[in-house]
């Protein structure tokens, strides 16, 4: 694909269940960064993989969340154990060195809501 | 604390109008400052960024070092400048910190 692609585009789930949302960054990207975007709230970083590893994992907000990435490639953050302060849109970024030297790419995010 | 700060959530002009839009941060050294966009049902995206020294879509923003901002201007909105504006900056690590965003409405 062209850009960074995420996965469900809405997602709406009921209190207390576990959900992935998806991120497949641009072919080449080393870099990928999870963000949250609430209103008020701004851009919350979540957590910034370097290849598969994940030197900043310090934004994630509690226990419930984790991600991963693999190869390289695709990173999927999970929400245990949803609660309604969760809702928001997650948004997925990548580029293919630090943000600093290149610009970073974002997806459409993933708009969560938690009834 | 560290943090970026966008002092107005919304600022409203006429086209034609003057528009700045004001960030502040309170990280110490020489960070790198960007500003992003996203306008309506668009993705987020890179606006312009202060080691380029570039204008943008007639947007441009100066790195005062004393006062610690890193203000975006632009001389004359137009109607399609209307969006959501974020200053974001990098220091001394690859994560980039964003504020908390300002719209910009631009009224015909």
């Amino acid at each position: 694909g062209a850009g960074v692609s995420q996965s469900p585009s809405n997602k709406v789930t009921e209190k207390g269940k576990d959900v992935e949302l998806r991120c497949d960054p641009i072919s080449g990207h080393t870099a990928l960064y999870w963000y949250r975007q609430s209103l008020g709230q701004g851009l919350e970083f979540l957590i910034y993989f370097q290849g598969n590893s994940a030197p900043d994992k310090s934004g994630l907000p509690s226990d419930r969340f984790s991600a991963e990435r693999t190869g390289g490639s695709v990173s999927t953050l999970t929400i245990q154990r949803t609660q309604q302060e969760d809702s928001a849109v997650y948004l997925c970024a990548s580029s293919y060195g630090p943000p600093s030297k290149v610009e970073a790419f974002f997806g459409q995010g993933t708009r969560l809501t938690v009834v | 604390a560290q943090r970026v700060t966008q002092p107005e959530k919304l600022l409203s002009v006429f086209k034609g109008a003057p528009v700045e839009l004001k960030c502040n941060y309170s990280y110490s050294g020489s960070p790198e400052l960007f500003w992003y966009v996203q306008y309506s049902r668009q993705r987020l995206q890179l606006l312009l960024r202060h080691i380029s020294r570039e204008s943008i879509k007639g947007f441009t923003a100066d790195l005062n070092k004393g006062e610690t901002s890193f203000h975006l201007k632009k001389p004359f909105a137009q109607e399609e400048d209307s969006a959501m504006y974020y200053c974001a900056l990098i220091w001394n690590t690859d994560k980039l910190i964003f504020g908390t965003g300002t719209r910009l409405q631009v009224f015909p």
